[in-house]
């Protein structure tokens, strides 16, 4: 079953630190997209791309970054983690995959990231 | 700017009661609307949609019909289950331009045996 897959499940680190959260998909969609979960603040969206060649911000991209390395792998970087980066994040793909149009997203199970 | 709002929660059921949980828009044109689910240590998954003023959304015995006088999508489900238990959100998709996503606050609903 074509599915969206993150790596890892569950990340404890601490102030300072590089992490790096990845992506992968076998849908084939085009649009691939990293939002955070917070307690009674639902999703927000922190990066989306379009395509391989296509990187935009989302409401809340400050203090992350990502790269497109291909059409079925998107990650997301934190630079420099900060305790208020401690979150649920959620990788989503939509789009355009086979000849048909999916404006629904398709989520990945997430992953629990923790900053010490 | 689009937003959602989605009435607040915790919301506790007995099983077999009815439910309703309200979903308000503002958007500029005509958006998508969709119902999520989140069920525990999981992501969110496509509950419903409707793409269309009147459209009605169906699956699992929810429903939500798109109502662009009154600008709402409230979801409804005549006899809801203890396995209901989850997180529901409102989302709105705006089909043109960057095809972004808003999503509601979302709403746990409890359902007691």
């Amino acid at each position: 079953d074509a599915d969206v897959t993150q790596t890892p499940r569950n990340r404890i680190t601490k102030t300072g630190k590089r992490i790096m959260l990845e992506c992968s998909q076998t849908k084939g969609h085009d649009r691939m997209y990293w939002y955070r979960q917070d307690p009674g603040l639902g999703l927000r969206l922190i990066y989306y791309s379009f395509d391989v060649k296509d990187i935009n911000k989302g409401e809340i991209s400050d203090g992350y970054s990502v790269s497109r390395q291909a059409q079925a792998k998107f990650s997301l970087s934190l630079e420099s983690a900060i305790p208020n980066q401690t979150a649920l994040y959620f990788c989503a793909t939509s789009g355009l995959a086979g000849g048909k149009a999916y404006n629904e997203q398709f989520f990945g199970p997430g992953t629990r990231l923790t900053v010490l | 700017g689009n937003s959602v709002t989605q009435m607040e929660g915790p919301v506790t059921l007995s099983e077999e009661a009815f439910l309703t949980i309200n979903c308000t828009y503002t958007a500029t044109g005509y958006p998508s609307l969709f119902w999520y689910v989140q069920y525990p240590g999981e992501g969110l998954q496509l509950l419903l949609k409707a793409t269309k003023a009147d459209d009605k959304g169906s699956n699992k015995g929810f429903e939500a019909t798109y109502r662009k006088e009154t600008t709402s999508f409230h979801l409804e489900k005549g006899s809801v289950q203890v396995s209901d238990s989850a997180v529901y959100f409102c989302a709105l998709t705006q089909n043109t331009g960057g095809f972004k996503t808003i999503f509601g606050a979302g709403t746990r609903l409890f359902v007691k045996a």
